[in-house]
């Protein structure tokens, strides 16, 4: 049972353009989200998290919004990049849990110059 | 500077073999994660340590273990790998709740 879910495997964007990465979840119990950006042969690597008490939490390029009563959260990333051509995991975790993350299968983002 | 070290970043074994594959840490986190990722696939959380607590995760295949000596180093033991273990395999730390990631090992049974 896939606790949280990143229904596109892949997305193609413009440089310059606004990339939209989406992850849906199934618990309820889940309070607190991250992104992790992750390059071929290489571990993920944080990106930006929101915690349940906020529905939206920005950091530069990258804005991640939280809709909880949808279970669902995204991504924005503005301006894209070629850079940030990379594969995005959605995370989930409990708070109470020490930070044990349950990850989505992942989005791969292609930013065409 | 790594934070979080993983060796080797590949590793060929042959099939039923055992194999450990090693974890560093320079962080001084109090925790420690052992995932597994496929291809194409979510990375899969196999077990943690909270300190010197183990935590195995239910689904966790018996031919896994995981020995933590220090709070630096963490060890992954597959004790007679079959072809369906070759994946990535990630190491990760964490003091609250962002986990640091090493650069995994890739797993090869041949």
């Amino acid at each position: 049972d896939q606790q949280v879910k990143q229904n596109s495997p892949s997305l193609s964007v413009q440089e310059g353009r606004i990339s939209i990465l989406n992850c849906d979840y199934t618990n309820s119990m889940f309070d607190y989200f991250l992104w992790y950006k992750k390059y071929p042969a290489e571990g993920p690597t944080f990106l930006i998290s929101i915690s349940s008490i906020k529905d939206k939490n920005e950091d530069g390029r990258f804005t991640v919004f939280l809709n909880k009563s949808a279970k669902h959260l995204s991504l924005h990333i503005v301006p894209s990049q070629p850079g940030d051509s990379a594969v995005y995991f959605c995370a989930a975790t409990r708070s109470s849990n020490t930070g044990k993350l349950i990850f989505g299968q992942g989005t791969t983002l292609q930013v065409k110059p | 500077d790594a934070m979080v070290i993983q060796n080797p970043r590949y590793q060929v074994t042959q099939f039923g073999k055992p194999v450990t594959l090693s974890c560093s840490q320079t962080l001084n986190h109090n925790v420690m994660y052992w995932y597994q990722q496929k291809s194409s696939q979510a990375p899969k959380l196999l077990f943690h340590y909270y300190d010197k607590d183990f935590n195995n995760e239910a689904d966790t295949p018996d031919n896994f273990q995981s020995r933590r000596p220090n709070t630096s180093f963490c060890f992954l033991d597959i004790r007679s790998p079959g072809l369906g273990d070759a994946a990535m395999y990630l190491c990760a730390t964490s003091r609250v709740f962002e986990a640091f990631f090493g650069q995994g090992t890739r797993l090869t049974v041949v």
